[in-house]
């Protein structure tokens, strides 16, 4: 099946810190890619979706000066979480949309801000 | 709103049992719907997708699901279970064509030996 790549699995900052999240579709080329967090014993929340070569859109409540992405090719789409807080650690999931809609998952990557 | 429910939350089995996951959809127009599978401590797997044509869908692992348009529904099925099968299940959909997904709250299931 489809691959879907996040790096880091895990980071961990200080609050005002800057982290950038990579997501990649390893063997196909996804004109959209999703970016959700997952918050304990919770379903995933969409938070936006990623074309490329286009602004992202967000989810009513998710800020976009806060959570910046960028997808700046077919196969790469980038979150970046400005000024870390301790309330923004999370597990962020990214997904990837190949030709038949069908959404392919990443890994996730957990995000600790002290 | 669209939403999509499973209302089993917590389903314990033992192996050879069979399972059927229950998932429903609210109306919205066209509708795709998926099922996705995660294993402890790994990521969301595409198990199965419905876009058109035959509403039996067999997906990966033995697992298949039945669209039923009348009911709005979509329910996962496995004849019989595996220990291997220990995961937590989510129903999605999108609709109109649209690419948000819509997530079920997921259902844990256990599979003793």
């Amino acid at each position: 099946g489809a691959v879907v790549s996040q790096h880091p699995s895990r980071v961990i900052c200080k609050s005002g810190t800057s982290v950038k999240i990579e997501c990649r579709s390893l063997d196909f080329q996804a004109t959209t890619m999703f970016w959700y967090r997952q918050f304990p014993k919770k379903s995933l929340m969409l938070m936006a979706t990623s074309n490329e070569g286009s602004k992202a859109t967000y989810e009513q409540g998710v800020e976009k000066d806060k959570f910046l992405i960028n997808h700046a090719s077919l196969t790469l789409s980038t979150l970046t979480v400005t000024s870390a807080h301790p309330e923004d650690s999370s597990f962020y999931i990214c997904s990837a949309q190949d030709p038949t809609r069908a959404q392919y998952f990443g890994p996730g990557t957990r995000l600790l801000v002290l | 709103a669209q939403s999509v429910s499973q209302h089993n939350h917590h389903v314990i089995l033992s192996e050879a049992a069979s399972l059927e996951l229950g998932c429903n959809y609210s109306y919205g127009g066209t509708v795709n719907l998926f099922w996705y599978v995660q294993y402890p401590g790994q990521h969301l797997q595409l198990l199965l997708k419905y876009f058109s044509g035959d509403p039996l869908v067999k997906g990966i692992k033995g697992f298949e699901a039945e669209f039923i348009k009348s009911k709005f529904s979509f329910n996962l099925r496995k004849p019989s279970v595996q220990w291997s099968d220990t995961a937590e299940y989510f129903c999605a959909a999108s609709y109109n064509a649209g690419n948000m997904l819509t997530f079920g709250g997921g259902t844990r299931l256990m599979v003793k030996p």
